[in-house]
C-alpha cells in the first residue's frame, strides 16, 4: 500500500533562507507526484507537478525534484518570504486495484519569520 | 476565471439533518472527487467521478453519497449526518485521471454536526 511522507510536520526559517522540504513514498511504481500550498482555511493551490519520466520543476523561487528508485521528492523555495508561511503537501498519483489515485502526505506547516 | 466553486463555505448543522454540499467547475473537466481533511489524518478521498453518471467510492464513503447528473456539478450529499462528519471538505476536479492530470481545488466547506 502507497504511503506518503512528509517530515518535519513543522518548520520555521528565518526570512531570506533558501530551505528544502522533503517528501517519501514507499512504492516507486507512481505516475507523477505533485505538490500544493494550502494557506489556512482555505483550499490547495497547484505548485509544480512533475510526471513519473522527469527529474525536475520549476517554477519562479520554487523547484521539486524527483527520485523515483529512492522515493523521494524535495520541494526548494529560494530566498524565503513570509508570504511563503503555508502548509505543503505532496501527493503521489498512483493505480491502485481498479483505476488511478492520488495518495496525500499530511504535510509540512512552514513559518517564515520575519 | 477557471475555477471550482463550492457551497456552504461554512454550515453549522444537527445530527441527522440532511444536507448537501454543492461543487461546480467550470473548465469541462471529466474528473471531480470529494475530499475530507482531517487533523492527524490529512486528506481523505470520499467519492470520485470519472464522468457523467460515473460515480466511485473513494477510501472513505460511509455515510455519503453523490451524484453526477452533469459534467460541471458534483454534489456531496450527507443523508443523515453525524457528529464524525465534522470536517473540512474539498472538491476537485482534474481534465482526466489523477496519474497523469494536475487537479484543481475548491476553496473548502467547514462542516460542524453537533
Amino acid at each position: 500500500k502507497q504511503e506518503v511522507t512528509q517530515i518535519p510536520a513543522a518548520l520555521s526559517v528565518p526570512e531570506g533562507e533558501n530551505l528544502v522540504l522533503n517528501c517519501s513514498f514507499t512504492d516507486s511504481a507512481i505516475y507523477n507526484l505533485q505538490w500544493f500550498r494550502q494557506d489556512p482555511g482555505k483550499g490547495l493551490t497547484s505548485l509544480l507537478l512533475i510526471q513519473s519520466s522527469q527529474r525536475e520543476q520549476t517554477s519562479g523561487r520554487l523547484n521539486a525534484s524527483l527520485d523515483k528508485s529512492s522515493g523521494r521528492s524535495t520541494l526548494y523555495i529560494a530566498a524565503s518570504q513570509p508570504g511563503d508561511s503555508a502548509t505543503y503537501l505532496c501527493a503521489v498519483g498512483t493505480f491502485t486495484n481498479r483505476d488511478d489515485k492520488i495518495i496525500f502526505g499530511k504535510g509540512t506547516r512552514l513559518h517564515i519569520l520575519p | 476565471e477557471a475555477q471550482v466553486t463550492q457551497n456552504p463555505r461554512y454550515l453549522i448543522t444537527v445530527t441527522g439533518k440532511k444536507l448537501t454540499v454543492t461543487c461546480s467547475q467550470n473548465m469541462n473537466h471529466e474528473y471531480m472527487s470529494w475530499y475530507r481533511q482531517d487533523p492527524g489524518l490529512g486528506l481523505r478521498q470520499i467519492y470520485y467521478s470519472m464522468n457523467v453518471e460515473v460515480t466511485d467510492k473513494g477510501d472513505v464513503p460511509e455515510g455519503y453519497k453523490v451524484s453526477r447528473k452533469e459534467k460541471r456539478n458534483f454534489p456531496l450529499i450527507l443523508e443523515s449526518p453525524s457528529p464524525n462528519q465534522t470536517s473540512l471538505y474539498f472538491c476537485a476536479s482534474s481534465p482526466g485521471g489523477l496519474a497523469y492530470y494536475e487537479q484543481y481545488f475548491g476553496p473548502g466547506t467547514r462542516l460542524t454536526v453537533t
